[in-house]
C-alpha cells in the first residue's frame, strides 16, 4: 500500500486567509484525489487533480475556492481560499493505482484538521 | 449520490462475528464495490474490495450476491479495535473517471 502524508495535520486560521494543504506519496501514482469530511459527515469529493493539467472539480466546488496542483505523479497540493468557518473539515488526499498500472485499490492519507474562526 | 444503503449502527460481541450488510441495486456490471472503515479522527482505512466473486483477505472476507444487488462485509473474530464507522461504496464511472462516492457509512461497535 502507499503511505500517504499530509501537511499539516492541522491549523486553526482567520477567516479571509488561505492555507495550502500539501500532500506527499512515497511512490508514483496514477491517481490523486481530494475530499473534504465536515464534523460528523461523511466524506465528500472535491476534486481529482490531474498531473500536468487542471484539476476535475465535483459539482459544489470551484477552482477559485479550492485550487488544486499536482506538479508530479507524488505530490499534490489543495489551497482552502478566503476561509470561512463554514469550511472548517477535515481534509483528505487519496491516491488510487501504481502509475502505469492498474486503478483498484485506493488509499487515505491521515488528514488535515482545519478551524476556521 | 452515493449507490450504497447500509444501516446507521449496528452492536456485535466481542470475538464473535461481525457482519456488516449493503445494498447497491443500481450497480452497474463494471462496477466495484469497495468497504473501508474509519477510525475516529483517522483518515479512511481500505479493508477489501470485489466485483462478482467473494472475496478474502487478511482483514476481512466480502460476499457478494449473485445479482450483484447487495454485499456482506465479514469480520470473523471481532476485537474492541474494530470499532469504527464502515463504508461500503460502489466505485462509480463518470465521464470516464473512476470515483469512490461515499455513503453514511455503518457505525459499529464492538462490545466487551
Amino acid at each position: 500500500s502507499a503511505v500517504i502524508s499530509q501537511k499539516p495535520s492541522r491549523d486553526i486560521c482567520q477567516r479571509g486567509t488561505s492555507l495550502t494543504i500539501q500532500c506527499q506519496v512515497d511512490s508514483q501514482v496514477t491517481m490523486m484525489f481530494w475530499y473534504r469530511q465536515q464534523p460528523g459527515q461523511s466524506l465528500t469529493l472535491i476534486a481529482t487533480a490531474n498531473q500536468g493539467s487542471e484539476a476535475t472539480y465535483e459539482s459544489g466546488f470551484v477552482i477559485d475556492k479550492f485550487p488544486i496542483s499536482r506538479p508530479n505523479l507524488t505530490f499534490s497540493t489543495l489551497t482552502v481560499s478566503n476561509m470561512s468557518p463554514e469550511d472548517s473539515s477535515i481534509y483528505l488526499c487519496s491516491v488510487g493505482g501504481p502509475a502505469g498500472g492498474p486503478y483498484n485499490e485506493q488509499f487515505f492519507g491521515p488528514g488535515t484538521r482545519l478551524t476556521v474562526l | 449520490d452515493a449507490k450504497t444503503t447500509q444501516p446507521p449502527s449496528m452492536d456485535c460481541a466481542e470475538g464473535r462475528a461481525a457482519n456488516l450488510p449493503c445494498n447497491h441495486s443500481t450497480i452497474s456490471g463494471n462496477e466495484y464495490v469497495y468497504w473501508y472503515r474509519q477510525i475516529h479522527s483517522q483518515g479512511p482505512q481500505y479493508i477489501i474490495h470485489g466485483l462478482k466473486n467473494n472475496e478474502t483477505n487478511e482483514m476481512a472476507s466480502l460476499i457478494i450476491t449473485e445479482d450483484r444487488k447487495s454485499s456482506t462485509l465479514i469480520l470473523p473474530h471481532a476485537t474492541l479495535r474494530d470499532t469504527a464507522v464502515y463504508y461500503c461504496i460502489v466505485r462509480v464511472v463518470i465521464q470516464g473517471a473512476q470515483k469512490l462516492v461515499f455513503g453514511q457509512g455503518t457505525r459499529l461497535t464492538i462490545n466487551p
